[in-house]
This record gives C-alpha cells, sequence and structure tokens, in this order.
C-alpha cells in the first residue's frame, strides 16, 4: 500500500489476555518504529527496527511487551498478560534508508487504539 | 537523554489570524532535525514542517513557518491565516543523527481555531 498499515484499528481486551499488533511498513522502508500514545500525552518510544534486526528495545516497560519483524518488512507487538494500564494508542512509523542526507521524517500509521478491560 | 518540552498545553487563534506555539528541546548533539508533526482525530500524525540543525534558515511551508533558535534550544511554529482545517494536536519532536535515531516528542498542544 501506499502508507503504513495497522491493523487491529481497535481492540478490547481483558486483563490477562495476550494481544498482537500488526504493522505493515511503506514498501522499500528498512526502518520500523513502535510508540505508544497514553490519553493527553505525546508518543512514547517503544522499539525501533532495523532490517530484521531491533536496534534499539529501550523503550520497551517490562518483559511482557515482545516485537518481532522476521523478514524485514511487517512487525509484530505482542504484549502478554495485558493489564488495564497497557491501554493506549499504538503508533507504528517507517522511513527509508540512509537517514544521512535524507528527509529524516518517520511515516506514521493510523494507530492502534487498545483497551483493556 | 534528549528531552523536547511545550510549554502549552492549549492555545486557540481566531480564524484568519497568527498563532505561535512553543518547543524546547535538550541534547548534546550538534547534527540533528526537528519537526513539528500534526495528529488530527484520526489518529495520524502527518508532517508539517522540519527542520535540520545544520541550516540556519528558519523553515517555511506555506503558511507554517518557525523560529530556530539554535543556542536557544528552541523551536516555535508559526501558523499564519489560520484555517478551521488547522485544529488539531501539534508535537514538536526532536530526532538525532546516528543511535537508533528515534523520533522524541512533546506532549502535545491543542490547537482550537475558532471561527
Amino acid at each position: 500500500g501506499a502508507g503504513v498499515s495497522q491493523t487491529p484499528s481497535n481492540k478490547v481486551t481483558e486483563k490477562g489476555k495476550y494481544v498482537e499488533l500488526r504493522c505493515d511498513p511503506i514498501s522499500g522502508h528498512t526502518a520500523l518504529y513502535w510508540y505508544r500514545q497514553s490519553l493527553g500525552q505525546g508518543p512514547e518510544f517503544l522499539i525501533y527496527f532495523q532490517g530484521t534486526g531491533a536496534a534499539d528495545d529501550s523503550g520497551l516497560p517490562n518483559d511482557r511487551f515482545f516485537a518481532v519483524r522476521p523478514e524485514g518488512s511487517v512487525s509484530t507487538l505482542k504484549i502478554q498478560r495485558t493489564e488495564r494500564g497497557d491501554s493506549a494508542v499504538y503508533l507504528c512509523a517507517s522511513s527509508p534508508p540512509g537517514l544521512a542526507g535524507g528527509s529524516g521524517e518517520l511515516f506514521f500509521g493510523e494507530g492502534s487504539r487498545l483497551t483493556v478491560l | 537523554a534528549q528531552t523536547v518540552t511545550q510549554s502549552q498545553p492549549e492555545m486557540s487563534v481566531q480564524e484568519a489570524e497568527t498563532v505561535t506555539l512553543s518547543c524546547t528541546y535538550d541534547t548534546s548533539e550538534s547534527d540533528y532535525y526537528l519537526f513539528w508533526y500534526k495528529q488530527p482525530p484520526s489518529r495520524q500524525m502527518i508532517l508539517v514542517i522540519r527542520q535540520e540543525a545544520y541550516k540556519q534558515q528558519n523553515a517555511t511551508e506555506n503558511r507554517f513557518s518557525v523560529n530556530f533558535q539554535k543556542a536557544a534550544k528552541s523551536f516555535s511554529l508559526k501558523i499564519s491565516d489560520s484555517q478551521l482545517g488547522d485544529a488539531a494536536m501539534y508535537f514538536c519532536a526532536y530526532r538525532a543523527q546516528g543511535g537508533s535515531e528515534k523520533l522524541v516528542f512533546g506532549k502535545g498542544t491543542k490547537l482550537t481555531v475558532n471561527p
């Protein structure tokens, strides 16, 4: 597709359940980012992939959160044993290779709103 | 660690008038990018304008311009001839060259445009 695609758009789950959120980046973009945006706040960095590998996972809040990008394209954010505090919009973004000399811009999807009851 | 501060949680402007949104940041890097993103209710972040730190000239994009003061670490956004469609959350963001190159966001400013 032309833009970053995220599914599902909305997800309601119960406390303790397992959740997967999917991100399909713009074709050819090697860098992929996950952010979490709580109500009334700016997006907070979770994890960054360059190709298939997680280059920076310093933003993951705890070991219940995990993300993969096995073929260097689609990524899945996985949340185990969900808690009410995990409720937020999860944003995915991608960017083309070669930051230096490029625009530096990240291209965002519309996010997945997760509600944990 | 880099931080971005937006000191105005909410701002309002009359249609056709001008408004300035403030942003300051903290970094020890010399090469970086600064951005203003707009987030309407659809949730998608839309790039409004960007500035490369090595450029002294302030960026402009139609009705949007910035006042970039590198020494003061200030990066304000000016919206001229405000339109109803400009109403949204506006986020200032910083991105260093090198490292993870992640975007660091401020907490945002909610802009209301009054007809």
